[in-house]
């Protein structure tokens, strides 16, 4: 059975950091292209980041230079380090599976989500 | 980088048939994906591909494609249905990011 649980989130000053960690089980991690979504209190979905199979990473515009996706493989987890956190960072955050589509993108597997404050 | 554009909300009676629709360059060239959410829990794919439901999908949801819109039809809609649906899609700008819709608040009357 496929799994996704996300943990590291909490109450964070601005300027601060925090990790995320997302263990997922039934499947590797290394194979797949892993992302992060987070969800804004009342508020849509927004995508955040995304590892590749390959190591290959992107990111939104609104993280980039301060987030950093990574993934240990021995321990099949995914990683989300946040650095330089602002009020507009306060979400939960939700990892993610997408199986590799040419002609689409879609996520099969959500964790739970971990929630994100960002506040003094 | 693209946009998706959904109805911020639709309602439809129960046992009845709507369509959510979700709009954007990006998908003359992919397909969306849709996704129910329900307060307080993780989103769950419901179509994706041309027309694809993962196990567990009920078959009153469907998906098509004309253009640049794509649309969730939902055939029969049950008390249950009445959620946040989303639509999403690579970005076609070449630059490996993913988009999502604003999302549609379902309401079954």
């Amino acid at each position: 059975e496929v799994q996704l649980v996300e943990t590291g989130g909490g109450l964070i000053q601005p300027g601060g950091s925090l990790r995320l960690s997302c263990a997922a089980s039934g499947f590797t991690v290394s194979s797949n292209y892993m992302s992060w979504v987070r969800q804004a209190p009342g508020k849509g979905l927004e995508w955040v980041s995304v590892i590749y199979s390959g190591g290959s990473t992107y990111y939104a515009d609104s993280v980039k230079g301060r987030f950093t996706i990574s993934r240990d493989n021995s321990k099949n987890t995914l990683y989300l380090q946040m650095n330089s956190l602002r009020a507009e960072d306060t979400a939960v955050y939700y990892c993610a599976r997408s199986p590799f589509d040419s002609s689409s993108y879609y996520f099969d597997y959500w964790g739970q989500g971990t929630l994100v404050t960002v506040s003094s | 980088s693209s946009e998706l554009t959904q109805d911020p909300a639709v309602s439809v009676a129960l046992g009845q048939t709507v369509r959510i629709t979700c709009q954007g360059d990006s998908l003359r060239s992919y397909y969306a994906s849709w996704y129910q959410q329900k307060p307080g829990q993780a989103p769950v794919l419901v179509i994706y591909g041309k027309n694809n439901r993962p196990s567990g999908i009920p078959d009153r949801f469907s998906g098509s494609s004309s253009g640049n819109t794509a649309s969730l039809t939902i055939t029969g809609a049950q008390a249950e249905d009445e959620a946040d649906y989303y639509c999403n899609s690579r970005d076609s700008s070449g630059n490996h990011h993913v988009v999502f819709g604003g999302g549609t608040k379902l309401t079954v009357l």
